[in-house]
């Protein structure tokens, strides 16, 4: 069974600074989808960034950047210049590629991240 | 817009009563789904359901019930053999299972059994 782990419960850094979080995951599968989830304390979950396993292009949306290293089995977000508004949990996902109706996407327990002014 | 709505947002119910919980998505989405969040767990799958009228279990559906009657609606019943019912229910929706659709999430209902 695929597992994701987040070695890190919890993390702070000062605002502007360069933040690393991160994921690893567990899959004999060759072909599959990560993902990063942010969740604020509105607790509404946003999707921040996917990687699609057959890419070796790491996905990057504007401050936020992934490090996939598929042979490790690593999926690390990094956020730039982080800002208050990133406070949040952030959750490491992961979803085979195959189209079988029992395949669903499986969470990790999640990093909560806080920025300090 | 839109969007997933769920209601109520905050919902306390007396041990040993069923308890409905709403989730209704306007995005013409084929596939739904039903978590649980406790502190420390991340998110567990309940249920999920790929078309109406057609549901699966997740990893923590004992003590739970859902219907999909229609492709907008899909329904949790939290139910009294649910033994720790207290927690914060998401629901969300994607185009259809699979692939690497991204799924839209609700606001959710935190619910509290007293």
């Amino acid at each position: 069974a695929q597992t994701v782990t987040q070695s890190q419960p919890e993390m702070s850094v000062q605002e502007a600074e360069t933040v690393t979080l991160s994921c690893t995951y567990d899959t004999s599968e060759n072909n599959y989808y990560l993902f990063w989830y942010k969740q604020p304390p509105s607790r509404q979950m946003i999707l921040v960034i996917r990687q699609e396993a057959y890419k070796q292009q790491n996905a990057t949306e504007n401050r936020f950047s992934v490090n996939f290293q598929k042979a490790a089995k690593s999926f690390s977000l990094k956020i730039s210049d982080s800002q208050l508004g990133d406070t949040a949990m952030y959750f490491c996902a992961f979803m085979n590629a195959r189209l079988n109706r029992d395949d669903k996407i499986i969470f990790g327990k999640g990093t909560r991240l806080h920025i300090l002014p | 817009d839109g969007g997933i709505t769920q209601s109520p947002k905050y919902l306390f119910r007396k041990e040993g009563q069923n308890v409905t919980l709403s989730c209704e998505q306007n995005l013409n989405h084929d596939a739904m789904y039903w978590y649980r969040q406790d502190p420390g767990q991340g998110l567990r799958l309940i249920y999920y359901s790929q078309i109406v009228n057609d549901f699966q279990k997740g990893d923590i559906a004992e003590g739970y019930s859902v219907s999909r009657e229609k492709k907008e609606s899909f329904p949790l019943t939290v139910t009294s053999a649910q033994k720790n019912p207290t927690a914060f229910y998401l629901c969300a929706s994607s185009i259809y299972l699979g692939r690497d659709n991204e799924q839209f999430f609700g606001p959710g209902t935190r619910l509290t059994v007293l």
